[in-house]
């Protein structure tokens, strides 16, 4: 069946760099996509969203690219802080179909001070 | 509300016990999901409400889970005879609409519930 993401790699990055998060996904069909931020013993936070007819979208500190050749998401976060350390998961949709989303396996993100 | 909350916040239960897990969407939020976490994982869909539309159980695992949203607003995940397996986080999210054709709407997630079955 389809799948998404990655099974909970670690990314570990110094407090101030730019980290990238990465996602692969497997439906073509997919016309959206969502990245979610997930801390400890909460649930998942909305960060931002791009739809396939786009290739990039910028928010606060954080860029969404899509790369529908290859099938890759990424997410890339600027000047990381301590904050910023949470799980990750990307989620995509297809034909549609509004908000029953297909999620990743997550990126733990570890920032160090 | 400010957000969604879901109760209890923990749920330790025996194997072959039924469970209910609640779940308060955020006020004038039509749309009602359920997700389940299992550790180190990703969310898998359960079970979606819009409205008073027929519920989209695609999701369900097994016929031991069903849910139900009385009057538009509170929802109710219950899982019949527990397993081991059926331990996890189980999340709800809320949106102002779903829709086909339609931009989507963001997701709100609750702190979700976690259930452990010994």
């Amino acid at each position: 069946g389809e799948s998404v993401g990655l099974h909970l790699p670690t990314l570990s990055v110094q407090e101030g760099d730019n980290s990238i998060i990465n996602c692969a996904y497997s439906n073509s069909a997919s016309d959206y996509f969502i990245w979610y931020k997930q801390e400890s013993g909460k649930g998942p936070q909305f960060i931002i969203d791009i739809r396939s007819n786009m290739d990039k979208r910028q928010g606060q500190r954080v860029t969404v690219l899509l790369n529908k050749t290859v099938k890759h998401l990424s997410l890339q976060i600027a000047a990381t802080q301590p904050g910023d350390s949470a799980v990750y998961f990307c989620a995509e949709n297809f034909n549609n179909a509004g908000n029953m989303l297909t999620f990743g396996g997550g990126t733990r993100l570890m920032v160090k001070p | 509300g400010a957000g969604v909350s879901q109760s209890p916040s923990n749920k330790v239960t025996e194997k072959g016990k039924d469970v209910e897990l609640r779940c308060d969407p955020i006020s004038g939020h039509t749309a009602l999901y359920w997700y389940r976490q299992s550790l180190g994982q990703g969310l898998e869909f359960l079970i979606y409400f819009q409205g008073n539309s027929a519920p989209d159980k695609s999701g369900l695992p097994s016929d031991r889970f069903s849910a139900e949203r009385t009057g538009g607003s509170v929802s109710t995940l219950t899982i019949q005879r527990t397993q081991q397996e059926d331990s996890a986080v189980y999340l709800c999210a809320s949106s102002r609409r779903q829709g086909r054709g339609k931009a989507n709407e963001k997701l709100f997630f609750g702190s979700g519930t976690q259930l452990s079955v010994l």
